[in-house]
């Protein structure tokens, strides 16, 4: 199936630790973004990389760090994980460029749980 | 600013027309789209309007815009028990950075 993929679809953990999500899209796009829904469902985007580099990078601690080995992956990692970091994060691609009319696909997201 | 605003809550009765709400404020938004997300589940693309265009329709789906106003409108017809889901309203500013809605929860009454 051509789709945004990502991994795991649940993570539970506690304050303090480090956990990573990943993210593969098979749609041949050259962007990918990461975006965060909060518990009222409100959507923001935090990155976005073009090829490998990046391109966006809203207002987020610099406990958040993306990666993108190559243009069909972009993962996040977070270090030292906070109870406000709770929240569903979402993967999205995109041709750059024509974002504005194809739209970006969305992956089916990671509900993290910090505890 | 980029606050783009939504009504929280809609309910309708099923077959009829449902209408969802959306305001934006910035004029240079190129594209204005609708995404589904129903509960558990990812965003869906549904439909999108150029900002030079004042309607479009697609099947059941009828988008008017009124760039004067800055709102946003997506009219659903003959509303099923399926549509139901939080519909987010988004604009594109420069072809890449999409910033969305508040969301409107659409509830289907038998």
């Amino acid at each position: 199936d051509t789709a945004v993929s990502q991994t795991p679809k649940y993570l539970v953990t506690q304050m303090g630790n480090d956990k990573s999500i990943k993210c593969e899209q098979n749609l041949g796009h050259d962007t990918m973004y990461w975006y965060k829904q909060d518990s009222k469902k409100f959507l923001k985007i935090m990155f976005s990389y073009n090829n490998k580099e990046l391109i966006i990078n809203e207002t987020v601690p610099n406990r958040f760090s993306p990666k993108s080995p190559d243009k069909a992956h972009l993962n996040l990692h977070i270090n030292s994980l906070e109870l406000g970091d709770s929240a569903v994060y979402f993967c999205a691609s995109s041709h750059r460029g024509a974002s504005g009319g194809a739209g970006q696909y969305f992956g089916p997201g990671t509900r993290l749980t910090v505890t | 600013g980029e606050d783009v605003e939504q009504s929280l809550f809609l309910s309708v009765r099923e077959g009829d027309s449902s209408v969802i709400n959306c305001t934006y404020t910035d004029s240079s938004s190129t594209y204005l789209y609708w995404y589904k997300q129903e509960p558990g589940a990812g965003l869906q693309l549904l439909t999108y309007i150029f900002s030079n265009m004042d309607m479009k329709q697609d099947q059941r789906l009828t988008v008017l815009l009124n760039k004067k106003d800055k709102h946003l409108s997506l009219r659903i017809a003959d509303t099923q028990t399926g549509d139901s889901a939080i519909y987010f309203c988004a604009e594109c500013f420069g072809n890449e950075k999409l910033t969305f809605g508040t969301g409107t929860r659409l509830t289907i009454i038998p």
